[in-house]
């Protein structure tokens, strides 16, 4: 079976640096992966996905995100972070055969003036 | 285009009691989805359906019902409801393909409270 581990429960940047949220996976073959957003009160919204191809992938609102088979990670990016980027983000990671997703337990990004 | 819709939004009931959930989604997703979403713990699922008539069990089933009698909605039942059941609810739904490979829609949330 599949699993998530993002292994920053808060994350604090200052507005207009750069941001890397972490993930790891653990499954055997390629695993389909998704980074979600969530602000306060909502349900969470897709930034970006990777099947196959170009490990580099661009997504919604300037997030990428890099898939690195050799370390099971996906770790979402932006290059400058804005106050509104503040919310909950959510890794999950979907095989081929399976018909759901597991998430990991999400990283809350705090935005300072 | 609404997309996920779920009713109610907020809810309160007493222990003992028992209410249904409804999700319903416009999109004529196959796969549908029911989720509980608790501090720390991210996203857990409680059941799933890959088309009408069908449902199955997810990681923490246990005090809930699901049925899917018509594509386009997905219903969560509490038949006695517990304070362990306290949470947010969120429903999801997919066009389903191969698996699991495409991304999952969701609604805004159905926040209940178990006194």
């Amino acid at each position: 079976a599949q699993s998530v581990t993002q292994p920053d429960i808060h994350i604090t940047v200052s507005e207009g640096a750069s941001l890397e949220l972490r993930c790891n996976y653990s499954y055997g073959a390629t695993p389909y992966l998704f980074w979600y957003v969530q602000s306060p009160g909502q349900g969470l919204q897709l930034l970006l996905k990777y099947f196959s191809g170009d490990t580099l992938v661009q997504g919604i609102k300037g997030f990428e995100a890099e898939f690195k088979r050799s370390q099971s990670s996906f770790n979402l990016r932006k290059p400058s972070v804005h106050w509104s980027d503040a919310a909950e983000y959510f890794c999950a990671v979907g095989a081929a055969g399976y018909s759901t997703l597991t998430f990991g337990k999400g990283t809350m990004l705090l935005v300072s003036p | 285009n609404a997309g996920v819709t779920q009713t109610p939004k907020f809810r309160v009931l007493k222990t003992g009691q028992s209410m249904t959930l409804l999700c319903a989604q416009d999109m004529n997703h196959e796969y549908m989805y029911w989720y509980r979403q608790d501090p720390g713990m991210g996203l857990r699922l409680i059941h799933y359906s890959v088309g009408e008539g069908t449902t199955a069990k997810g990681e923490v089933p246990d005090g809930y019902n699901v049925s899917r009698l018509k594509k386009q909605n997905f219903l969560l039942g509490l038949e006695s409801a517990a304070p362990s059941q306290t949470s947010v609810y969120f429903c999801a739904s997919s066009y389903g393909g191969t698996g699991a490979d495409q991304p999952q829609h969701f609604g805004d949330g159905t926040r209940l409270s178990i006194l």
